[in-house]
């Protein structure tokens, strides 16, 4: 009964390549997220949904494309990846603007 | 200027003591919430504890309560009689005003538990 999962957990491209990361929470939440953590484990918010409507669109390449199908999924299409595209992404929800519960990440690695 | 200010990279606390750790925030905003996460070597995020800026009482959550001093704008985690499976990283967060999820991390103290 896992809360809100991520797949793939490690993900390892090359440069230029697109790829994706889905994310889906089972916990019956509103709004979901995308976060990245750097390699100095500094964390920052990437995008929010509501109810399947973009809410936090932060300052992110347009190669950075989050997609909501419904309220329990939420997933994120990376195009053209750059080496500073590597970092552990994770996936949260939350219900109305309570705690957010975090996926167990992605870690993605681009050579 | 840093929303939420975390001084210590790194903590260490004998098992079974206390121990204290500082996060600080900036914020013209009258609502907010503050939370603790932690960050365990296996990498998921662990929700601790939440205080809102309008809640009278400092949060408890078992062995973990958050030293909420509203005028220093700071909000300390407080962990009891420490555990060595508390080793981990702990990130402080805020989310600014009522009408906003957007959370705000720090940059976290890194927490080590001996024997």
């Amino acid at each position: 009964d896992t809360a809100v999962s991520q797949t793939p957990k490690y993900l390892v491209t090359q440069m230029g390549n697109d790829k994706s990361i889905k994310c889906e929470q089972n916990l019956g939440h509103d709004t979901m997220y995308w976060y990245k953590q750097d390699s100095k484990k500094f964390l920052k918010i990437m995008f929010s949904y509501n109810n399947k409507e973009l809410i936090i669109n932060e300052t992110v390449p347009n190669r950075f494309s989050p997609k909501s199908p419904d309220k329990a999924h939420l997933n994120l299409h990376i195009n053209s990846l750059e080496l500073g595209d590597s970092a552990v992404y994770f996936c949260a929800s939350s219900l109305y603007s309570y705690e957010q519960y975090f996926g167990p990440g992605t870690r993605l690695t681009v050579t | 200027a840093q929303k939420i200010t975390q001084t210590q990279p790194g903590m260490f606390v004998q098992e079974k003591e206390a121990v204290t750790l500082d996060c600080t925030y900036d914020t013209s905003d009258q609502s907010y919430g503050l939370f603790w996460y932690k960050q365990p070597s296996s990498g998921e995020m662990i929700f601790l504890i939440y205080q809102g800026s309008y809640d009278e009482q400092n949060a408890t959550e078992g062995r973990y309560s958050l030293n909420f001093q509203k005028a220093r704008k700071s909000a300390n985690l407080v962990i009891s009689a420490s555990q060595l499976g508390d080793s981990a990283m702990y990130f402080c967060a805020m989310r600014e005003g009522l009408n906003t999820d957007k959370l705000i991390f720090g940059t976290g103290t890194r927490l080590q538990v001996f024997p």
